[in-house]
C-alpha cells in the first residue's frame, strides 16, 4: 500500500514551452501533497504545498506564476513548469501524506531536462 | 533560516561494520526527525523517524536523539554493500506543519 506514482518519470522539453507534471495517489487519499526539487548533489527543497480544493502554498523564492500547481482531487495533483529554461532542469520529486509526516509517501521523480 | 546540517562524506566502511551518520539542525524548537535514504537517481524513501530524546532500534537501524545538542544521528549494524546510499536527515520544526527540510546528505559507501 502507500503508493505515490509520477508521470512522466522524464522528460526533454525546449526552452519556453511548458510542462506538466503528475502526482498520484494510488491506494489512498492524500489530505496534503508536497513537491520538492532537487538539483545535483543538493538537497531536497520543498517548493509547495497543496491541499485539494485550495490554492497551493508556496515557499519563498519560489514563483507561483511559474509553478503551477492543481491539486483537482484527494489522489492527483500537478506542477507545471511554464516556460521553462535550462536553469528549471531538476528532480521534481511529489509526496503525498495521509495523516501526519511519517505517513508523507514520496513518489519515484520526474527529471526534466530543458534544452 | 532553518537548517539542517549532514557531512556530505563520502563515509566508506567494510562490509559488516557499522556505518554511523550525524546530523545537526539549527531549530531548537524541532519536532520531528526523519532518516531517508536515496539511491541515486531515485526519491528517497523513509528509514526511520524519530520524536523523543533517546534510541530508537529498527532491525540493523537506531536512531539517535539528542534535543539539547541539537543533533540526531543514524546508526546502520552489520553494513551491507545495498546499504549504500544517500542518506538525508529531514526535520520537522514546532507549530503543527508537516514540512520536512531536509539536509544535504550524506554519501556511504559500504565495501565488500
Amino acid at each position: 500500500g502507500a503508493v505515490v506514482s509520477q508521470h512522466p518519470s522524464w522528460v526533454i522539453c525546449k526552452s519556453g514551452t511548458s510542462v506538466k507534471i503528475e502526482c498520484r495517489s494510488l491506494d489512498f487519499q492524500a489530505t496534503t501533497m508536497f513537491w520538492y526539487r532537487q538539483f545535483p548533489k543538493q538537497s531536497l527543497m520543498l517548493m509547495a504545498t497543496s491541499n485539494e480544493g485550495s490554492k497551493a502554498t508556496y515557499e519563498q523564492g519560489v514563483e507561483k506564476d511559474k509553478f503551477l500547481i492543481n491539486h483537482a482531487s484527494l489522489t492527483l495533483s500537478t506542477l507545471t513548469v511554464t516556460s521553462a529554461h535550462p536553469e528549471d532542469s531538476s528532480f521534481y520529486i511529489c509526496s503525498a501524506s495521509v495523516s501526519g509526516p511519517d505517513t508523507q509517501y514520496f513518489g519515484p521523480g520526474t527529471r526534466l531536462t530543458v534544452l | 533560516q532553518k537548517e539542517v546540517e549532514q557531512n556530505s562524506g563520502p563515509l566508506s566502511v567494510p562490509e559488516g561494520a557499522i556505518a554511523s551518520l550525524n546530523c545537526t539542525y539549527s531549530d531548537r524548537g524541532s519536532q520531528s526527525f526523519f532518516w531517508y535514504r536515496q539511491y541515486s537517481g531515485k526519491s528517497p524513501e523513509l528509514i526511520m523517524f524519530i520524536y523523543s530524546n533517546g534510541d530508537k532500534e529498527d532491525g540493523r537501524f537506531t536512531a539517535q536523539l539528542n534535543k539539547a545538542s541539537q543533533y540526531v544521528s543514524l546508526l546502520i549494524r552489520d553494513s551491507q554493500p545495498s546499504d549504500s546510499a544517500t542518506y538525508l536527515c529531514a526535520v520537522i520544526a514546532q507549530g503543527g506543519s508537516e514540512k520536512l527540510v531536509f539536509g544535504k546528505g550524506t554519501k556511504l559507501t559500504v565495501n565488500p
